[in-house]
């Protein structure tokens, strides 16, 4: 079955980075785009990034442009999301999330890894 | 890209109906019929309810409907039942290639 495990959260510091992983199994990782969605504790879910299925394309929501920069890894069926300059506004669990086909729905989530930003 | 609007909050009781509004514009709700719901539980992960606008993936309840109207898309369960006590969410697909979000709402079975 399908699966998707995020790991690399935890707490950092204002201006700090973090690399966030998730590992995929279950499906052929290398034809599915994927994505990264946040919630910050108690608000909606925040679309944050999503990468094509060849790293082709990427795109990144307005509030993290610049900032994130996600990545993959076919060969090792990974994603990746590589934060820089960190605020406190970014402090949310960070969902893993696989793109349907051919639809363009978020069929399936990993259970999300916590990213507290805090002095 | 502004967020889709959802009511924060709608109520009813076991064994009645309720719709979920989400309305954006003709560059996502309007524009596309990519428009997926998504029901979230308290420490869960967001699992999806409907997509493309009408469709419900197989396990799926069909108690739950989605339908479209222009810029709103709708979300109606029927027959509610205290396990549906959950947030939703809607998410659209965008002319410019990304996803807007709608705001969630919480759902109380009274």
């Amino acid at each position: 079955q399908v699966q998707l495990v995020e790991s690399g959260g935890g707490l950092v510091k204002p201006g700090g980075s973090l690399r966030l992983s998730c590992a995929a199994s279950g499906f052929p990782f290398n034809d599915h785009y994927m994505s990264w969605v946040r919630q910050a504790p108690g608000k909606g879910l925040e679309y944050v990034s999503y990468i094509s299925s060849r790293s082709t394309y990427t795109n990144y929501a307005d509030s993290v442009k610049g900032r994130f920069t996600i990545s993959r890894d076919n060969a090792k069926n990974s994603l990746y999301l590589q934060m820089t300059s960190l605020s406190h506004d970014d402090t949310a669990v960070y969902y893993c999330v696989r793109r349907g086909q051919p639809t363009l729905t978020f069929d399936y989530w990993g259970q999300g890894i916590l990213v507290t930003v805090s002095s | 890209q502004s967020a889709l609007t959802q009511p924060a909050s709608v109520s009813g009781s076991p064994g009645q109906s309720i719709t979920i509004s989400c309305t954006g514009t003709s560059s996502d709700v309007g524009g596309h019929n990519s428009v997926s719901w998504y029901q979230q539980h308290p420490g869960k992960a967001p699992k999806v309810i409907i997509y493309d606008v009408s469709m419900r993936p197989s396990g799926v309840s069909n108690r739950f409907s989605g339908s479209k109207s222009g810029n709103t898309a709708s979300l109606t369960i029927s027959g509610l039942q205290a396990e549906d006590e959950s947030d939703y969410y809607c998410i659209s697909y965008t002319t410019s290639h990304s996803w807007v979000f709608g705001g969630g709402t919480k759902l109380t079975v009274l």
